[in-house]
């Protein structure tokens, strides 16, 4: 069964500061990867996804991931924080027969942007 | 397009009464999905449908939960009994079929927020 792990329920960091949200999915075979954010009291939204292809996957707001197949991880990274990134971020997988999209779902991780 | 749309977005009751939510998906999506969202169990599928038919139920929690999808455009999902337990963020997602190589993408509702007294 398809599981996904992110590690740390909290991040915090300083305005300017490199993002870093970390994934690790377990699965039997490479599976499609997501990332999305959910702003409070709003619905997900995506980021980024990867399914095929260049394993360095560009989504909006300046975030990117890479697909690493040896470290079965799809870490999530920008730059430089900003204090709208504040959210939170969840990162799933799906198969690759995608079923329509059905998606298993990390715990999520919260995001703090300190001034 | 205006989304998925949900309803209600918040709602109040008591124990033992019955809830429905609504959802509107993204008119011409094939895939209707229920998810549930909790501080302990974070974001649960319940069940989803394709063409209106239900494909897999099997994170539906208990007989007090069903899940209709009378047509292309409408689904519901109904507590009967509510208990405090079920107070949660239930979120309605839709999406299109993509083709072979692609990946289907959730666009989802705002949610609605369900609190039982």
């Amino acid at each position: 069964a398809q599981s996904v792990t992110q590690l740390g329920s909290h991040v915090s960091v300083s305005e300017g500061a490199l993002v870093l949200l970390r994934c690790n999915y377990s699965s039997s075979v490479p599976p499609y990867l997501f990332w999305y954010v959910q702003y409070p009291n709003q619905g997900l939204q995506l980021l980024l996804k990867y399914t095929t292809g260049a394993t360095l996957v560009k989504g909006i707001n300046g975030f990117e991931a890479e697909f690493k197949k040896s470290e079965t991880s799809f870490h999530l990274t920008k730059p430089s924080a900003h204090m709208s990134d504040a959210a939170e971020y969840f990162c799933a997988v799906s198969d690759r027969d995608n079923q329509g999209g059905k998606l298993i779902f990390g715990q999520g991780t919260e995001l703090s942007v300190k001034p | 397009d205006a989304g998925v749309i949900q309803s209600p977005r918040h709602e109040v009751t008591e124990m033992g009464q019955e809830v429905t939510l609504r959802c509107k998906p993204i008119s011409g999506h094939d895939y209707l999905f229920w998810y549930r969202q909790t501080m302990m169990r974070g974001l649960e599928l319940l069940i989803y449908f394709n063409n209106n038919v239900p494909i897999d139920d099997s994170g539906m929690p208990e007989d007090r939960f069903s899940a209709k999808m009378p047509n292309a455009s409408f689904s519901t999902l109904k507590i009967q009994p509510s208990e405090p337990r079920d107070s949660a963020v239930y979120f309605c997602a839709s999406s299109l079929q993509s083709g072979a190589r692609g990946a289907n993408v959730l666009t989802f509702g705002a949610g609605s927020r369900l609190t039982v007294l």
